[in-house]
């Protein structure tokens, strides 16, 4: 069982360089979801997937898109990357059904646009 | 606009002190509350939650006071030890939805 896995762990892209970053969870979890995290800002959140088949926006998702390929796999996509999106992305799922609301981070990719 | 505001930004407790986290919030609809620690290089890993029935929940050293009324809850570290020294989040999800809103972050180090 291993959890959250994000792919890669590191990247260094070019301004106007695309990429995409991979999550997969194996606890069968409905909902997933990307943040980035800044010194001093905490967690934002940029989509999530509430299940499979839905996507919605969170708080900064300007620049990114995601499609949630299957129960198990969500990837955010930059499409033409800016130094602004620098940053550490972290991926999390969860179970969320009744009072069951527990999220899981996967490990991380920190990202650095030049 | 911050949704949950997270204070202090930065702790320094002594070994076997309390260290102590506040957050507060405005949605009412928030039921679901909860903290995150966090080491340096790695995820996130939930420490603890709390819903809006209880006041308070203990796990370990660990505890949340909730305060409903002012909108606000904190975290108390009792005991605590060099290891706990991480970054610290609070969190809230709204009943009608499922994002999770988070706090700003709280730099905790515990001096041997």
């Amino acid at each position: 069982n291993a959890g959250v896995t994000q792919t890669p762990k590191f990247q260094v892209l070019k301004t106007g360089q695309s990429m995409t970053l991979q999550c997969a969870q194996d606890m069968n979890h409905n909902s997933m979801y990307w943040y980035r995290q800044d010194p001093g800002m905490g967690l934002r959140l940029i989509y999530y997937s509430a299940s499979e088949g839905t996507t919605d926006k969170g708080e900064v998702p300007n620049g990114y898109n995601v499609s949630r390929l299957n129960k198990r796999e969500f990837s955010l996509r930059l499409e033409s990357a800016a130094p602004s999106q620098t940053s550490v992305y972290f991926c999390a799922s969860s179970l969320t059904s009744g009072t069951s609301s527990e999220q899981y981070f996967g490990p991380g990719t920190r990202l650095t646009v030049t | 606009q911050q949704q949950v505001k997270q204070s202090p930004q930065s702790l320094i407790v002594q070994k076997g002190g309390i260290s102590i986290i506040n957050c507060a919030y405005e949605n009412t609809a928030f039921d679901y509350f909860p903290w995150y620690q966090q080491f340096p290089g790695k995820g996130p890993a939930l420490l603890i939650a709390i819903r809006p029935d209880v006041s308070e929940k203990k796990e370990g050293r660990f505890t949340i006071s909730f305060n409903k009324s002012a909108k606000q809850f904190s975290l108390h570290i009792m005991d605590s030890q060099p290891g706990d020294s991480a970054t610290y989040f609070c969190a809230a999800r709204a009943n009608t939805g499922n994002q999770f809103y988070f706090g700003t972050g709280t730099s905790l180090t515990v001096i041997p």
